[in-house]
């Protein structure tokens, strides 16, 4: 039972634009949300986080925004650079849950020139 | 300058032999992890430890052990090795315990069963 779905398995976007990836939770309890980055033969890496007391945090180019009623988030890139090109994994967690995250499918995201 | 190692890298093997993956990080961090990617791409979370002490056990089949030596290792023993393991194996680990806090990663260790 997937409860957290990434369902563009894929982006294509040109250097400079804004990169929007979205995310798609069912579980209710989940309120922390961390997008990770993944080049290919490394382990994913932490990006940006955001608590449900929030609806948005910024950390330079990378902005996430968390919308509960829909119990959807999206990770937006601006610019985006080559660099960026990676696989995008969203995970979900409840607080006090040992660090017990559930993760999304990924989206491969690929930066032309 | 390595956060979280993980040997080896890759790992084949025959189905029904039993093989060990070793997993160290020097973060000084209180709680490791063991996740699987399978190829659905999924990253599932397999066990948890902090502080040596089991936490998280999902429903994984009894053939996986994983041991704590002390903090900085979690090594994950597979016995029986079936074709369904063929994954790619992520450690973790992190500070915080409870609290959800940044996990940490290691690069994997791609296991194939033939």
């Amino acid at each position: 039972d997937q409860q957290v779905k990434q369902n563009s398995p894929s982006l294509s976007v040109q250097e400079g634009r804004i990169s929007i990836l979205n995310c798609d939770y069912t579980n209710s309890m989940f309120d922390y949300f961390l997008w990770y980055k993944k080049y290919p033969a490394e382990g994913p890496t932490f990006l940006i986080s955001i608590s449900s007391i929030k609806d948005k945090n910024e950390d330079g180019r990378f902005t996430v925004f968390l919308n509960k009623s829909a119990k959807h988030l999206s990770l937006h890139i601006v610019p985006s650079q080559p660099g960026d090109s990676a696989v995008y994994f969203c995970a979900a967690s409840v607080q006090r849950s040992w660090g017990k995250l559930q993760f999304g499918a990924g989206t491969q995201v690929v930066v032309t020139p | 300058d390595t956060a979280v190692s993980q040997t080896p890298k890759y790992l084949v093997t025959q189905m029904g032999n039993d093989k060990s993956i070793k997993c160290e990080q020097n973060l000084g961090h209180d709680t490791m992890y063991w996740y699987k990617q399978d190829s659905k791409k999924f990253l599932k979370i397999m066990f948890s430890y902090n502080n040596k002490e089991l936490i998280i056990n999902e429903t994984v089949p009894n053939r996986f052990s994983p041991k704590s030596p002390d903090k900085a290792h979690l090594n994950l023993h597979i016995n029986s090795l079936e074709l369904g393991d063929s994954a790619v194996y992520f450690c973790a680990s992190s500070q915080g315990g409870t609290i959800i806090n940044e996990q940490f990663f290691g690069p994997g260790t791609r296991l194939t069963v033939l």
